[in-house]
């Protein structure tokens, strides 16, 4: 089994500052990676899939990089509607799927 | 709009069998693709259960392999899941998603179902 790990598991940002967050696989994954975004009580959003390309919708402050086991997630201002908990999320290993323990982004 | 909408027992009691139905609509189970079931416990991390495709080819997360049943029924463009000899462990939010639409490979899940909550408890 593939284990993906987050870090950090919670990450405190003011509002307009830049968020970086991490995710590691246990052996390469190439660009098979998601990353979904989920708010309490919701269901988890599609963001970023193949490691770098934003799904329909999501705005350009939000951009993915990485390939193999090092993978990494950045909103370049946050907004309130950005507060909330990330996923990642490897493919590589189909049909057998992983994902990570999550990140919360948390308003400082 | 593809919408899936999970439904469901929200207390079963340890020892017997956890089942939930998925309905989906504006997209036809015929159609192709997979189908599949994700699972979060309170406060961690999301777990993948199993995937299904409208030929009901299932694919299961060996952790809960020897415990999982998935079935689809094309005729009512729904898919199950069954999970037997639940403990207190198995106490989760059930979401069904979408798996590979819209040109994405198969492990991308576009289109999630809101979950449901199942208690374990006697």
């Amino acid at each position: 089994e593939i284990v993906m790990t987050q870090s950090p598991a919670t990450l405190s940002v003011s509002p307009g500052e830049r968020a970086t967050l991490s995710c590691r696989a246990s052996q390469s994954v190439s660009s098979n990676l998601v990353w979904y975004q989920q708010k309490p009580g919701q269901a988890p959003r599609l963001l970023m899939y193949s490691a770098s390309t934003r799904a329909p919708g999501i705005p350009a402050r939000f951009s993915g990089s990485g390939s193999g086991t090092e993978f990494t997630l950045t909103i370049s201002s946050l907004q309130s509607e950005d507060f909330a908990v990330y996923h990642c999320q490897q493919y590589n290993n189909w049909p057998l799927l992983t994902f990570g323990g999550g990140t919360k982004v948390e308003i400082k | 709009q593809v919408q899936l909408q999970e439904s469901g027992p929200g207390l079963v009691k340890p020892s017997e069998t956890l089942s939930l139905t998925c309905t989906v609509s504006g997209y036809s189970l015929t159609s192709g693709l997979h189908w599949g079931w994700v699972r979060q416990p309170p406060g961690r991390a999301l777990e993948w259960i199993g995937s299904i495709n409208h030929r009901g080819t299932t694919y299961y997360n060996p952790s809960l392999n020897s415990r999982v049943t998935m079935s689809v029924d094309t005729s009512k463009n729904q898919f199950s899941v069954r999970l037997s000899s639940v403990t207190a462990a198995d106490t989760a939010v059930y979401f069904c998603a979408r798996d590979g639409g819209d040109g994405y490979k198969f492990g991308v899940f576009d289109f999630w179902g809101q979950g449901t909550m199942v208690t374990v408890s006697s």
